[in-house]
């Protein structure tokens, strides 16, 4: 069965600065896709970024960038130039295999330091 | 981007009433819709998975008589906690999806059973 790994319950970042989150997976599926979610104090599960396992290149959205490393099943989380809106539970997840289920992490709660 | 709406955002009951949850895809027909539980503090659990037209596929330990699924039409999936207990206190959230694209979430239930 898949399995998805957060190693960091809690991570803090000072405003403006970069911080990665770490996000492993276990598969023997060759294609799948690999999100992150982001969940604020409202509990609302935002969608922050997905990347496609057949594509090699990294997924950005503006502040939000990936590192994708296939062979070691890993996906981090990059965010720059933190902002105190980035304060939130933040889920890797894994879909594929022919399922539309997601497999969640335990998550990393982000502290963002004024 | 695509909006999923849940209704209610929090509800409180006495013990052994029955709630009804809705999800509904606003802008998008689902082809599948999901629906998950949060304790405090930790990640989604998924709960069942539901296509229009068919019967729920729910997950080992979650029961079918407890947590009835109907998927009435593919904008439409309700979750309805049958004689509810204070043990089915939780956060409920759904999701819907189509083929090839992520998972959009509602923004969540609060039920609180007295």
């Amino acid at each position: 069965a898949q399995t998805v790994t957060q190693s960091q319950p809690e991570m803090s970042v000072q405003e403006a600065e970069t911080v990665t989150l770490s996000c492993t997976y276990d598969t023997s599926e060759s294609d799948y896709y690999l999100f992150w979610y982001k969940q604020p104090p409202s509990r609302q599960m935002i969608l922050v970024i997905r990347q496609e396992a057949y594509k090699q290149q990294n997924a950005t959205e503006n502040r939000f960038s990936v590192n994708f490393q296939k062979a070691a099943k890993s996906f981090s989380l990059k965010i720059s130039d933190s902002q105190l809106g980035d304060a939130a539970m933040y889920f890797c997840a894994y879909e594929g295999g022919g399922s539309e289920k997601l497999v969640f992490g335990k998550g990393t709660k982000l502290t963002v330091n004024p | 981007g695509a909006v999923v709406s849940q209704h209610p955002s929090w509800v409180i009951c006495k013990s052994g009433t029955s709630v009804k949850i809705e999800c509904r895809s606003l802008d998008f027909q689902a082809t599948t819709m999901f629906w998950y539980r949060q304790f405090p503090k930790q990640s989604l659990m998924l709960m069942a998975t539901s296509n229009e037209g068919s019967k729920a596929t729910y997950e080992q330990g979650v029961e079918k008589d407890k947590f009835l699924i109907n998927h009435a039409s593919l904008t439409l999936s309700t979750l309805t906690v049958t004689s509810a207990h204070p043990e089915d206190s939780s956060f409920y959230i759904c999701s819907a999806s189509r083929v090839t694209q992520p998972q959009h979430f509602g923004d969540g239930t609060r039920l609180s059973i007295l």
